[in-house]
């Protein structure tokens, strides 16, 4: 099956510093996805990725959908302390198969 | 509009027994999903359901998984018999159309099996 190389694992930045992470496959992905989850509660929903060579943002994030379809990128500029949690990556494929990445666990010191 | 409900929030058995999740999606979203999401790792998707029917189910454990969404609204999944390698958080999700992956998650129910 598909497997998603998240990366880094873990950050811990000064609060105004710019974040950048990513997300790397073998497999080609017709979605991209990023998500921030905090402690106790669900995945929520930043920024959706559909095309290649897509470049989205949200506020302070933003996200880029590779060129050759097997990676994906996010940056956050300017962190603030309520950045903190774990980012996740998630591919879909164009028959339904969706996997998510491992997680880079974001600490912002203020 | 409310979100995705889930529940129990927490739940705490003996291996060997059975449990059972309840999901209450979003109104009007058709696409139903179930994770498990085991401590220091991403979600993984157990079962994807497109209105009542099964989509994906690929990687549910059937001998001891099951789930079903009757009338293609709420949705339960199922344990008998628990492992202790169960224990995780089962996050439920929903989306509004089909193919567009976006998803909206529930609390989760997080599951200790001892």
């Amino acid at each position: 099956g598909q497997q998603l190389n998240q990366s880094p694992q873990s950050m811990f930045i000064q609060e105004g510093e710019d974040v950048s992470m990513n997300c790397t496959s073998s497999s080609i992905f017709n979605t991209w996805l990023w998500y921030k989850q905090e402690p106790g509660e669900g995945p929520v929903l930043l920024i959706a990725l559909y095309k290649a060579g897509e470049l989205t943002s949200n506020g302070r994030l933003t996200a880029q959908f590779g060129i050759t379809r097997k990676d994906s990128f996010l940056n956050i500029s300017a962190s603030i302390p309520s950045d903190v949690g774990i980012y996740f990556c998630e591919g879909g494929t164009s028959y339904g198969k969706l996997t998510f990445g491992q997680g880079t666990i974001l600490t912002v010191h203020p | 509009e409310a979100g995705v409900a889930q529940s129990p929030r927490y739940k705490i058995i003996e291996k060997r027994q059975s449990v059972a999740f309840w999901c209450n999606p979003i109104s009007g979203h058709a696409t139903l999903y179930w994770y498990q999401q085991i401590l220091g790792q991403g979600p993984k998707l157990l079962i994807q359901f497109q209105n009542n029917g099964v989509v994906d189910d690929s990687q549910l454990p059937k001998d001891r998984f099951s789930a079903e969404r009757l009338k293609g609204v709420d949705s339960t999944l199922k344990i008998q018999p628990a492992k202790l390698e169960d224990s995780a958080v089962y996050l439920c999700a929903s989306s509004p159309l089909r193919g567009t992956y976006e998803q909206y998650f529930g609390p989760g129910t997080r599951l200790t099996v001892t």
